[in-house]
């Protein structure tokens, strides 16, 4: 089955920095890419996603870059700011079904 | 329009008893999945509908754990004889488009087992 992992599991960046989030899949069949964040208390939402087609998306102060070959994707935040701070989940989709493998987590801490 | 919903918000139960927890989707939104969630864990996947099936009940932890869906809409995901470790919060998620597109989250039901 899919493995994925994410890097690093805690994270604690200065207001204003960037923050980059890693997320390694097995399954080279993945067309979905994903990132979800979840405030505390809160529901998952989704802030951003890719498929296998393009390498790179952004949206304003996020973006999202896949590396299909080496079979990761990476999750950055740049100017972060204290409403950042959540735990952000990727959830690569395996092709043709519906199943979703979530990530174990990181939890972003943006100090002011 | 409306969200998805879940019911109860929050469920305290003894060791041993049976809960059914319901899951309202998006109105036409055809998948629907099931997540569990521990205290500060990520998300383990249950279960989903396609439609009314579920061609993969895998996640399931054990046959204590059952889902069903009807009428393409709402789900209710069956726990029976409860164990402690069931304790967590149960979140559905709904998505219209297919598989490979966005999930919408309900705000979860928190199962407490004393």
């Amino acid at each position: 089955g899919e493995n994925v992992e994410q890097h690093p599991s805690t994270l604690s960046v200065q207001e204003g920095d960037s923050a980059v989030i890693k997320c390694t899949y097995s399954d080279s069949a993945s067309n979905y890419f994903p990132w979800y964040k979840q405030e505390l208390g809160k529901r998952p939402q989704l802030i951003i996603d890719i498929r296998s087609n393009v390498g790179e998306k952004k949206d304003q102060r996020i973006a999202v870059t896949l590396n299909k070959t080496a079979k990761h994707f990476s999750l950055h935040i740049t100017e972060t700011q204290p409403e950042d701070s959540a735990v952000y989940f990727c959830a690569p989709a395996l092709s043709g079904t519906y199943k979703y493998i979530f990530g174990t987590g990181t939890r972003l801490k943006v100090l002011a | 329009g409306a969200g998805v919903s879940q019911s109860p918000s929050n469920k305290v139960t003894e060791k041993g008893k049976d809960v059914e927890l319901r899951c309202d989707p998006i109105s036409g939104h055809t998948a629907l999945y099931w997540y569990r969630q521990s205290l500060g864990q990520g998300l383990e996947f249950l279960i989903y509908f396609q439609g009314n099936s579920a061609p993969d009940k895998s996640g399931l932890p054990s046959d204590r754990f059952s889902a069903e869906r009807t009428g393409g809409s709402v789900s209710t995901l069956t726990i029976q004889r409860t164990q402690q470790e069931d304790s967590a919060v149960y979140l559905c998620a709904s998505s219209g488009q297919g598989p490979s597109y966005e999930q919408y989250f309900g705000p979860g039901t928190r199962l407490t087992v004393t």
